[in-house]
């Protein structure tokens, strides 16, 4: 089965250009999150959509930064006037959120991000 | 503040080896802790994860021990191969709100031949 797909893959963009990153969830996932992973930090929580509620939106770095998610399921996250510092690999993670905690957040490939 | 404390950064061991890699917790409502694996290019997969109400779990040759008292949680990887090179996270999460995954900073792990 398919499993979580992102794209692009690779993104170079020239510092203060917007840019858009692409994520597929599994189907039938309600939950889906968006995390970042750069040399040194590790990988941050950025933001987490369920269903029809309000976004947890807690880790997000900026107000440059934001996400949508459309339909319940692809979704996409916004990074404007990008900075160096942006630089990192952006990963979306989906997972089904059923009644229960602590289900397994399957994740995607990520995107590269290098801002120039 | 780091939530979630890995070590050690790096870690080489002879195939057949036993790999161990440690982690500690602050947060006490952290109800869940996964181990992630992941290759270079690749995202993070899961590996193991264990609950709070059980002190050991093993999964073929992974083994996760939970500490809850100490608040520490570690992942012994037995017989270690060539193809377990990876780096491997530590994570956590709150059974509450969004259930996001805290995760250790990793452990780059090469297992010579």
């Amino acid at each position: 089965g398919a499993g979580v797909s992102q794209s692009p893959s690779n993104k170079v963009t020239e510092k203060g250009k917007d840019v858009e990153l692409r994520c597929d969830p599994i189907s039938g996932h309600t939950a889906l999150y968006w995390y970042r992973q750069s040399l040194g930090q590790g990988l941050e929580f950025l933001i987490y959509f369920q269903g029809n509620s309000a976004p947890d939106k807690s880790g997000l770095p900026s107000d440059r930064f934001s996400a949508e998610r459309t339909g319940g399921s692809v979704s996409t996250l916004t990074i404007q006037r990008t900075q160096q510092e942006d630089s990192a690999v952006y990963l979306c993670a989906s997972s089904l959120r059923t009644s229960g905690s602590g289900e397994t957040q399957y994740f995607g490939p990520g995107t590269r991000l290098l801002v120039l | 503040q780091q939530q979630v404390k890995q070590s050690p950064q790096s870690l080489i061991v002879q195939k057949g080896g036993i790999s161990i890699i440690n982690c500690a917790y602050e947060n006490t409502a952290f109800d869940y802790f996964p181990w992630y694996q992941q290759f270079p290019g690749k995202g993070p997969a899961l590996l193991i994860a264990i609950r709070p109400d059980v002190s050991e779990k093993k999964e073929g040759r992974f083994t996760i021990s939970f500490n809850k008292s100490a608040k520490q949680f570690s992942l012994h990887i037995m017989d270690s191969q060539p193809g377990d090179s990876a780096t491997y996270f530590c994570a956590a999460s709150a059974k509450s709100g969004s259930e996001k995954l805290v995760f250790g900073k990793g452990t780059k792990l090469t297992v010579n031949p």
